[in-house]
């Protein structure tokens, strides 16, 4: 299993629905994870942390299932703002800093 | 306004030059890190310094060089030994060396013909 696994889509969806995305994760001792977006050409930037069973943010619900290793992504009432590829990370246990990224989940929301 | 920069926006250089690729941050933070992303791949790291006059090797450091000199600068060398060095370069920085949210630049697009 790789590190970090994506589904790359793209997810077209409509707006004003609800989009999920996993991730799973090889590493079982990973006890943190993050959701960043990026936008077309620019910078990752961080849009949900998740260090227990899950968070919420608004719209945004991320999950994690231990058992599995896999976290996910949810959100509702997709705007068309939130296209964008989302990236899944995990950070490497023993070495204090390095993240490894998945390659990420592109989102299409349209009219 | 804190943040992070990196300069240029688009870099364009013949093979065999070496190119540095500038990135400054003011947020205090400690740690900085650079990173390149290729189409269809996750980023992936170069190098990293979790203090001043620090760094180390990040998962693909060959045909690359950094420095850190001062807290709020983080250069890095693309050498001419580095085999595919066409890529988007991003630099980040987080507030301690066992921070996990790291914040980028708007990173360097670099293209060697």
């Amino acid at each position: 299993r790789k590190e970090v696994e994506q589904d790359p889509g793209p997810f077209n969806v409509p707006e004003g629905a609800t989009v999920a995305f996993n991730c799973t994760y090889s590493n079982s001792a990973s006890q943190s994870f993050f959701w960043y977006r990026q936008d077309c050409r620019k910078e990752p930037k961080l849009l949900m942390s998740v260090y227990s069973s899950g968070n919420e943010d608004g719209r945004f619900t991320a999950q994690l299932n231990r058992a599995s290793q896999y976290i996910s992504l949810l959100i509702r009432d997709s705007k068309l703002s939130d296209s964008a590829t989302y990236l899944c990370v995990v950070p490497n246990t023993g070495t204090a800093s390095k993240l490894t990224f998945g390659t990420g989940t592109r989102l299409q929301v349209t009219l | 306004d804190g943040g992070i920069t990196q300069s240029p926006k688009y870099l364009f250089r013949k093979e065999g030059q070496n190119v540095t690729l500038s990135c400054e941050q003011n947020l205090n933070h400690d740690a900085m890190y650079w990173y390149r992303q290729d189409p269809g791949q996750g980023l992936r790291l170069i190098y990293y310094s979790q203090i001043v006059n620090d760094f180390q090797k990040g998962d693909i450091a060959e045909g690359y060089s950094v420095s850190r000199e001062k807290k709020e600068s983080f250069p890095l060398t693309v050498t001419s030994a580095q085999k595919n060095p066409t890529a988007f370069y991003l630099c980040a920085s987080s507030v301690q060396g066992d921070s996990y949210e790291q914040y980028f630049g708007p990173g360097t697009r670099l293209t060697v013909t």
